[in-house]
């Protein structure tokens, strides 16, 4: 049991390059997550996933697309990078919290992108 | 609107005392959790603790107890004998169930930076 691994764990891109963000979990969570950390920011959402085939948009979603075509998989798209994008990345993933549930359910994170942008 | 602030942008604590992290959170939804995620130097998010808003009692892990105020909206995380590990930076974070308008996405407050002196 992996958990929620990304890949790479750092990356360097030239402004204006493509790229994609590799997120993958092995708990049959519905529900994934991206967020971007900048420093005195917080994590701020980027695009979630409630499940395969359902995207939406977080909080930041300039710059960035989703798909989710399995449960397993949701891969985040830098369309053309900007230096604004330098930023460390985190995947996430959890069971679908339904509120008419009595448990709630914790996010599970990986370990982490860290992108700089050129 | 910002739902989680957390006033301590730093704090120090001497090894072994007792040291509590300020939360507050808004949200008009019956249903939520709120949670706490430490982030040493590594970079990696660790959950720590967790309390439901129907929980009664408050949240226990170990040295990590979460005192719940719900009439003020506050989640304090309170960390028993601080140890030299437990500089990192510290998140709170709430999560409003899934459904009734909410997809139960996880926010964050910008965090507390921890620092135990020995």
């Amino acid at each position: 049991n992996a958990g929620v691994t990304q890949t790479p764990k750092f990356q360097v891109l030239k402004t204006g390059q493509s790229m994609t963000l590799q997120c993958a979990q092995d708990m049959n969570h519905e529900y994934m997550s991206w967020y971007r950390q900048d420093p005195g920011m917080g994590l701020r959402l980027i695009h979630y996933s409630v499940g395969a085939g359902i995207t939406d948009q977080g909080e930041v979603p300039n710059g960035y697309n989703v798909s989710r075509s399995t449960t397993e998989d949701f891969p985040l798209r830098l369309l053309s990078a900007a230096p604004s994008q330098t930023s460390v990345y985190f995947c996430a993933s959890s069971s679908r919290w339904d509120r008419y549930k009595g448990t709630v359910e914790t996010q599970y994170f990986g370990p982490g992108t860290r992108l700089l942008v050129l | 609107a910002q739902k989680i602030t957390q006033t301590q942008p730093g704090m120090f604590v001497q090894e072994k005392e007792a040291v509590t992290l300020d939360c507050t959170y808004d949200t008009s939804d019956p249903s939520y959790g709120l949670f706490w995620y430490k982030q040493p130097s590594s970079g990696e998010m660790i959950f720590l603790i967790y309390q439901g808003s129907y929980d009664q009692q408050n949240a226990t892990e170990g040295r990590y107890s979460l005192n719940f105020q719900k009439a003020r909206k506050s989640a304090n995380l309170v960390i028993s004998a601080s140890q030299l590990g437990d500089s990192a930076m510290y998140f709170c974070a709430m999560r409003e169930g899934w459904g009734g308008g909410s997809q139960g996405n996880l926010i964050f407050g910008k965090g507390t930076k921890l620092s135990v002196k020995p």
